[in-house]
């Protein structure tokens, strides 16, 4: 039983185009996250909620707008697609943003996103 | 602004030795500390963490961590390693009263039978 599940696992789609991502935990955390990963393993924070609230919002083109419907659900859609946008995109969630002791996050497998 | 340091993009040791993956942070206030690992295809797993309390952080799979004040250190251990240990590893910090956790680079392990 997957504890924070993203879909689709892969992605491959032409540039210009929109896509959505979806990411589920049901662990019954309060924050989740989107991460980007690039082609050097560096991982990004791009997105955080809490409790359905926006919390963090990096410097992300807006183009990437995140969606969370309920607190176990954070949905990560992006528009007019780049070349540059290619890279593995990880869903996490921890127990809790502001307790230190309750932010171990858990990440999803991750979807990887080739845009050509 | 904080930030995290992992000098070594790959750390290459046999089964059986010691291995250390170094880490080293930046923040101001108190830092809390983290260690992540990623097999390949898959998403990143917790190890262990440093929040308060003894310096010597021990986590899963035998790993253990030491935190270091004066050397703004966090380095990860493991007195034997295995194979199977092979991965990337991720040291984070997350300090200065903010809400983000900052990932290091990454250092990809190989144990070497």
């Amino acid at each position: 039983d997957t504890a924070v599940s993203q879909t689709p696992k892969y992605l491959v789609t032409q540039m210009g185009n929109d896509k959505s991502i979806k990411c589920e935990q049901n662990l019954g955390h309060d924050t989740m996250y989107w991460y980007k990963q690039d082609s050097k393993k560096f991982l990004k924070i791009m997105f955080s909620y809490n409790n359905k609230e926006l919390i963090i919002n990096e410097t992300v083109p807006n183009r990437f707008s995140p969606k969370s419907p309920d607190k176990a659900h954070l949905n990560l859609h992006i528009n007019s697609l780049e070349l540059g946008d290619s890279a593995v995109y990880f869903c996490a969630s921890s127990q809790d943003l502001t307790d230190l002791a309750k932010n171990i996050q858990y990440f999803g497998a991750g979807t990887r996103l080739s845009v050509l | 602004a904080q930030s995290v340091a992992q000098p070594e993009d790959q750390v290459n040791v046999a089964e059986g030795n010691p291995l250390t993956v170094k880490c080293t942070y930046s923040v101001s206030g108190n830092p809390y500390l983290f260690w992540y690992v990623q097999y390949p295809n898959r998403g990143l797993q917790f190890l262990l963490k440093y929040i308060t309390g003894d310096n010597l952080v021990k986590g899963s799979y035998g790993f253990e961590a030491e935190f270091n004040k004066s050397q703004t250190s966090f380095h990860l251990k493991k007195p034997s390693a295995l194979v199977s240990d092979s991965a990337l590893y991720f040291c984070a910090v997350r300090g200065g009263g903010g809400f983000k956790t900052i990932f290091g680079a990454g250092t990809r392990l190989f144990v070497k039978a």
